[in-house]
């Protein structure tokens, strides 16, 4: 099993403000990365797929990088709309998920 | 756009098989893609439960396989979840999600709302 970590857990930050979520697979993967938005009582939304590829209509503040094994999700600056937990999602085998990293304002 | 809704009982009880469907509208499930289904707990966060190709393949996990099937129903253009000998830990928000071409691994766009599934006696 491929196992994803996700750092940090909660994010506390000003608007504004740049935002950086780190993502880990316990083996390489390739580009083979997802990033979903969740908002409370929601479904995970899509933000980018194959690690750095916008998905269409997300904001160009949000993008991706990353191949192997570390992988980033950077929020060049905080919208209220952008506050929500991320999660990140490897797809190179089967399909595991991170824990999530709540973004909040401080 | 594609559109996806869950269906199905809110209470399953301990033993007994969790059956929903997700209904699609906007595409024809025939045409192409994987169709998936995902739980979402705050025990075990996000998972992956399987995948069924329009043409009738499924891809499941492992850790799930010996309980899962899921089916589709072209006529009925909606696809189905049957998960057997249930327990607490089976508790859940069930989504369901169109997933990519190509491979049954893949990212998931876009999602149904989700269904509270809850197993008690």
């Amino acid at each position: 099993d491929i196992q994803m970590t996700q750092s940090p857990s909660t994010l506390s930050v000003s608007m504004g403000d740049r935002v950086i979520i780190t993502c880990r697979a316990s083996q390489s993967i390739s580009s083979w990365l997802a990033w979903y938005q969740q908002k409370p009582g929601k479904a995970p939304k899509l933000l980018i797929y194959k690690a750095s590829t916008l998905e269409s209509g997300v904001p160009s503040r949000f993008s991706g990088s990353g191949s192997g094994t570390e992988f980033t999700l950077t929020i060049s600056s905080l919208q209220p709309d952008d506050v929500a937990t991320y999660y990140c999602q490897q797809y190179d085998s089967y399909g595991t998920f991170g824990q999530g990293t709540k973004v909040e304002v401080k | 756009q594609v559109q996806l809704q869950e269906s199905g009982p809110g209470l399953v009880k301990p033993s007994e098989t969790l059956s929903l469907t997700c209904a699609v509208s906007g595409y024809s499930i025939s045409t192409g893609y994987y169709w998936a289904w995902i739980r979402q707990s705050p025990g075990k966060g996000l998972e992956w439960i399987g995948s069924v190709w329009h043409g009738g393949s499924t891809y499941y996990n492992p850790s799930l396989r010996s309980r899962v099937t899921i089916s589709l129903d072209t006529s009925k253009n909606h696809f189905s979840l049957k998960l057997n000998s249930v327990t607490a830990a089976d508790t859940a928000v069930y989504y369901c999600a169109r997933s990519g071409l190509g491979s049954p691994y893949n990212w998931f766009d876009p999602w149904g709302q989700g269904t509270q599934v809850s197993v008690s006696s």
